[in-house]
């Protein structure tokens, strides 16, 4: 079946740190940028954050340039948030998501995880 | 506040036609192709609408998009209970250098 499965979320204090996984299958998962996009509760999508599909280029939203890394495992077939210097507000739903190039310079996010919660708190 | 702007709410009764529109700026809209997701309640996205009016497999032709100059919308004709959902305008942003998202779009079918 091809889906995408995020673990790793949980409750953790201000200032602290946590690493979500995203496992991937069904699907060439090295031929794929990827994306982390959250969604505070209630509120609407943000994305966080991508990967090239060998790993060597990412980038950042600047709300989390600096505490955040993104990374990836192409022979586990599994994508990476580090996050580090937690805040009240990087409190969210974590959904992983495959980026699919349609050709003529258009890319969407065809594949989404479940998603998963962090929440931080004293 | 979001770099791309959506209404907070649309409604519409069973079988009308309702439209939901997406505003951005040169940075964004008005050089990339703009993407269009649905999120039930409790559920993760799902891709409607790329590269501004395509749609993917599954997706029934009741959903449509089109885009003018800085701005996009998202129509759904023959709206159905099943509709009742958030929508999401997206789209790369040249100058921020990353995705960009509109606030969203609670749409209700009454």
């Amino acid at each position: 079946e091809v889906q995408l499965v995020e673990s790793g979320g949980g409750l953790v204090q201000p200032g602290g740190s946590l690493r979500l996984s995203c496992a991937a299958s069904g699907f060439t998962f090295s031929s794929y940028w990827m994306h982390w996009v959250r969604q505070a509760p209630g509120k609407g999508l943000v994305w966080v954050s991508r990967v090239n599909s060998a790993g060597g280029t990412t980038s950042y939203a600047d709300s989390v340039k600096g505490r955040f890394t993104i990374s990836r495992d192409n022979a586990k077939n599994t994508l990476y948030l580090q996050m580090s210097s937690l805040r009240a507000e990087d409190t969210a739903v974590y959904y992983c998501a495959r980026s699919y190039y349609y050709g003529s310079e258009s890319y969407a996010f065809d594949m989404w995880g479940q998603g998963t919660m962090v929440t931080v708190s004293s | 506040q979001s770099v791309l702007t959506q209404p907070p709410s649309a409604s519409g009764t069973p079988g009308q036609r309702v439209t939901i529109s997406c505003s951005g700026g040169s940075s964004n809209i008005g050089s990339n192709t703009v993407n269009w997701y649905q999120q039930l309640p409790g559920t993760a996205p799902k891709l409607l609408i790329y590269s501004n009016n395509e749609r993917p497999s599954g997706v029934p032709d009741r959903f449509s998009g089109s885009k003018s100059g800085t701005s996009a919308s998202l129509a759904i004709s023959g709206l159905q209970s099943e509709d009742e959902a958030d929508y999401y305008c997206a789209t790369w942003d040249n100058s921020l250098n990353g995705w960009v998202f509109g606030g969203g779009t609670k749409l209700t079918v009454l």
